[in-house]
């Protein structure tokens, strides 16, 4: 099974701050039909996950522009710039590429 | 509105069975392909199974943990998905939920336990 290594598994920040979340694939998830499945995730406190980001950089239908995706292969990163309250939460990333799907542990963004 | 609302869950106990429907509304279910995702208490979240549409002929998957316990079934003249979940133990214990990836439902509790 695809391991989604995500780190840190905390973030702390101020608003205004820009933070990079990083999830490392132990195998390419690049599709064989040249999509590669790497979603992000945005879980806030008693709610269920939310889709930010899918196919690595495509930003979800109403989602802030201060979310965005990069990546290719292996190595993938979440950047959020200029953390506003309303981002706090775990955020995780995911594959669709290989069954069985598989999601990184997660990492807390806390207010500083 | 998209709505996914699952139903179904509850206690149970070791080795029992429980079957969860997650009935949707607000977009085109016949084209989704349908997943379960579970979260333990831990936080830990966990892609369970999935159902393509008919168009890719309601092909299944499942994580191993599950292969030969659960079910994923769907019916589109009513919009919805179901997991049919067999000889439950212990760390089945989690909150349930279904969804398409973009839409999620708000998930159900499901506690296995003696």
């Amino acid at each position: 099974d695809v391991v989604l290594t995500q780190t840190p598994p905390t973030l702390s920040a101020t608003i205004g701050q820009s933070v990079s979340i990083s999830c490392r694939s132990s195998q390419s998830l690049l599709h064989s039909n040249g999509n590669t499945y790497l979603n992000w995730l945005l879980q806030r406190p008693g709610q269920p996950p939310q889709l930010l980001i899918y196919l690595v950089s495509r930003l979800e239908s109403g989602v802030p522009n201060r979310f965005s995706g990069s990546g290719s292969g292996t190595d993938f990163t979440l950047k959020i710039s200029g953390v506003e309250a309303e981002d706090l939460g775990v955020y995780y990333c995911v594959q669709s590429t290989h069954a069985p799907y598989t999601f990184g542990a997660g990492t807390k963004l806390e207010l500083k | 509105e998209v709505q996914l609302v699952e139903t179904g869950g509850g206690l149970v106990q070791p080795g029992k069975s429980l079957k969860l429907t997650c009935a949707t509304s607000g977009f085109t279910f016949s084209t989704a392909w349908m997943h379960w995702v579970r979260q333990s208490p831990d936080k830990r979240l966990e892609w369970i199974a999935r159902i393509k549409d008919k168009s890719n002929n309601y092909a299944t998957d499942y994580v191993e943990s599950v292969k030969g316990r659960f079910t994923i079934s769907r019916d589109d003249s009513k919009s919805s998905v179901y997991l049919q979940m067999n000889s439950l133990k212990e760390e089945d214990t989690a909150t349930y939920y279904c969804t398409t990836w973009t839409r999620w439902g708000q998930g159900v509790m499901v506690t296995v336990s003696s």
